[in-house]
């Protein structure tokens, strides 16, 4: 069973326009929900967390926005530059118990120059 | 401070071969991780140790084994490697606010 699901699969951008992935979660006990950057070679590193108590967070070009209601939350990048092509993942995941992380599937970002 | 680190960087077996990845951490986290990572399968949870003395199954725990050794260590053992364990192994650790940090993975082909 998938508690979180990401979309799209993949994503190819034109330098300087808006990336948007989204995330859709079940679990209603999740209260952190990250975003990791992974390039091709390399870990997943942490990119943007936000915890429900916020709606909207902004770190430079990305922001996640979040929608509890929903239970759906999303990463924007702005500007988006070639550098920014990587596999992003979100994840979510619950402060009480063994805070095991549970990932959706990733996404492909291309950003053509 | 090195982080994560995960050794060996890649590591070729042959069908009923073992093996030891061996991950290390040094920002005095409690809580260590390994998952697998396969195209179009995101990260899969195979084993966590919540602290040091206990480990716990994940989403993907057979065919594998771990020991927390210590605080800082954390191994994860194939007894019998099986093709369907090639795959990219990372570890990884939690930090104060839930995040995990990654080592740079273990790339495994079984043949």
């Amino acid at each position: 069973q998938q508690q979180v699901k990401q979309s799209p699969q993949s994503l190819i951008v034109q330098k300087g326009g808006i990336s948007i992935i989204n995330c859709a979660y079940e679990n209603t006990a999740f209260d952190y929900f990250p975003w990791y950057q992974q390039f091709p070679g390399k870990g997943p590193a942490l990119l943007i967390a936000i915890r429900p108590d916020v709606s909207e967070k902004k770190e430079g070009r990305f922001t996640i926005s979040f929608n509890k209601s929903a239970k759906q939350f999303s990463l924007h990048i702005m500007d988006s530059q070639p550098g920014d092509s990587a596999t992003y993942f979100c994840a979510a995941s619950s402060s009480g118990g063994s805070y095991i992380p549970t990932f959706g599937r990733g996404t492909s970002l291309i950003v053509h120059p | 401070n090195a982080g994560v680190t995960q050794t060996p960087k890649f590591q070729v077996l042959k069908t009923g071969q073992s093996m030891t990845l061996q991950c290390a951490q040094d920002m005095n986290h409690n809580s260590m991780y390994w998952y697998r990572q396969d195209p179009g399968m995101g990260l899969r949870l195979i084993y966590y140790s919540a602290s040091e003395g206990t480990t716990d199954k994940g989403e993907v725990p057979n065919g594998y084994n771990v020991s927390r050794l210590n605080k800082r260590e954390f191994s994860l053992r194939l007894e019998s490697a099986a093709p369907s364990q090639t795959s990219v192994y990372f570890c990884a650790s939690r930090g104060l606010y839930n995040e995990q940090f990654f080592g740079p993975g273990t790339r495994l082909t079984v043949l």
